[in-house]
């Protein structure tokens, strides 16, 4: 079956801009994730979803940034006023549950100019 | 804080040598360890969990609690184990994986 699925692949935004990510996670897998990767390092744990709540949102660096997931299935993540610094590739994930194995996306590069 | 260490960014070597990746991690409760691999121009998928006690692709790994490590071997690399491998922990009541930060390994023929 289909796997997760992330659009765009790549983005090219200016500073300031506001951005939209998306995350279409595999069918019937309730929670979902989202990490950040920067250069040469590992994925950063953003924040998670179960259901249309997002349980645990820790790991969101600031107001600036923000994700929904209304209807439980398809989750967005919005970057306001973007930074240089945000640059890096958001990677989604989602399970079948809780401590259930996370399978990820194929990421989605933003690019901050 | 929890913390995942993986000493090695760069690790090459010869086909059919042992191969061994180390993570070391931080956490004064009962994690659950995984490593995640990432092959070239594909996505980050499980290679396995310590839970499961598997061998995959003839990789294994051992948690050691008294020496919070988690190292990844293999008796004999192969040159299609030439990836990007990530330690991963999850802690008690958290959903959330803590990865470190990356160790690439080349096989050479």
């Amino acid at each position: 079956g289909a796997g997760v699925s992330q659009t765009p692949s790549n983005k090219v935004t200016e500073k300031g801009k506001y951005v939209e990510l998306r995350c279409d996670p595999i069918s019937g897998h309730t929670a979902l994730y989202w990490y950040r990767q920067s250069l040469g390092q590992g994925p950063e744990f953003l924040i998670y979803f179960q259901g249309t709540g997002a349980a645990d949102d820790s790991g969101l660096p600031n107001d600036r940034f923000f994700a929904v997931r209304p209807e439980g299935s398809v989750s967005t993540l919005k970057i306001q006023r973007t930074e240089r610094g945000d640059s890096a590739v958001y990677l989604c994930a989602s399970s079948t549950g809780t401590k259930d194995t996370q399978y990820f996306g194929p990421g989605t590069r933003l690019t901050v100019l | 804080a929890q913390r995942v260490t993986q000493p090695e960014k760069l690790l090459s070597v010869f086909k059919g040598a042992p191969v061994e990746l180390k993570c070391n991690y931080s956490y004064s409760g009962s994690p659950e360890l995984f490593w995640y691999v990432q092959y070239s121009r594909q996505r980050l998928q499980l290679l396995l969990r310590h839970i499961s006690r598997e061998s995959i692709k003839g990789f294994t790994a051992d948690l050691n609690k008294g020496e919070t490590s988690f190292h990844l071997k293999k008796p004999f690399a192969q040159e299609e184990d030439s990836a990007m491998y990530y330690c991963a922990l999850s802690i008690q009541g958290a959903q959330k994986l803590v990865f470190g930060q990356g160790t690439r390994l080349t096989i050479n023929p």
